[in-house]
């Protein structure tokens, strides 16, 4: 039972334009949410997150939206670099950002020069 | 700045051997967590220490076995290998009297042959 899903496999954008990652998640217990960055042979590097009580957090060109009703967020990434290339997971948890992640499948993300 | 470091970064055993895979934390942080990323999979959580202690159990199959030490590095032992075994293992860290999120490793490739 996947409880946190990410239905687009992959993701090709222009450079300078907007990504956009989708994420849906089915536990409602779940109340913080996090991305990383995945690039091969390496380690998942933490992005951004957000805690279920907000709907919106911003860290320079990375902006993650929740919407609790929908059980559904987003990442938006502006304006998109070549660097940015990668594959992006989507993680939950229940209690905080230390407990255990549950993660999403993934997307990977192509930015065309 | 120190990130976790896991050891080996690769590792070929064959059926029915046994394999010991290491992880050492960032400097601070108390909680250690395992994850296995089987191919085309997302990462799925295995095991996790809180201050040399046991904290949360995910599905860890019996034949594998961690511990958390002193220096707070932990060790997956893992036994009779099986061809679904191979995979890639993540180790993260986080601390947990923070509020950190996880930081991973750049995870243990192991092939069972």
């Amino acid at each position: 039972d996947q409880q946190v899903k990410q239905n687009s496999p992959s993701l090709s954008v222009q450079e300078g334009r907007i990504s956009i990652l989708n994420c849906d998640y089915t536990n409602s217990m779940f109340d913080y949410f996090l991305w990383y960055k995945k690039y091969p042979a390496e380690g998942p590097t933490f992005l951004i997150s957000i805690s279920s009580i907000k709907d919106k957090n911003e860290d320079g060109r990375f902006t993650v939206f929740l919407n609790k009703s929908a059980k559904h967020l987003s990442l938006h990434i502006v304006p998109s670099q070549p660097g940015d290339s990668a594959v992006y997971f989507c993680a939950a948890s229940v209690g905080g950002a230390t407990n255990k992640l549950i993660f999403g499948t993934g997307t990977l993300l192509a930015v065309q020069p | 700045a120190a990130g976790v470091i896991q050891s080996p970064r690769h590792l070929i055993k064959e059926k029915r051997e046994t394999a010991t895979l290491k992880c050492y934390p960032i400097p601070r942080h108390d909680t250690v967590y395992w994850y296995q990323q089987g191919p085309g999979q997302d990462p799925q959580f295995l095991i996790s220490f809180y201050e040399k202690m046991q904290s949360d159990k995910g599905s860890i199959p019996d034949r594998f076995s961690a511990q958390q030490f002193s220096d707070y590095h932990s060790e997956l032992n893992m036994s009779s290998l099986e061809l679904g075994d191979s995979a890639l293992y993540f180790c993260a860290s986080t601390w947990t009297g923070r509020g950190t999120e996880a930081f991973f490793g750049q995870g243990t490739r192991l092939t069972v042959v």
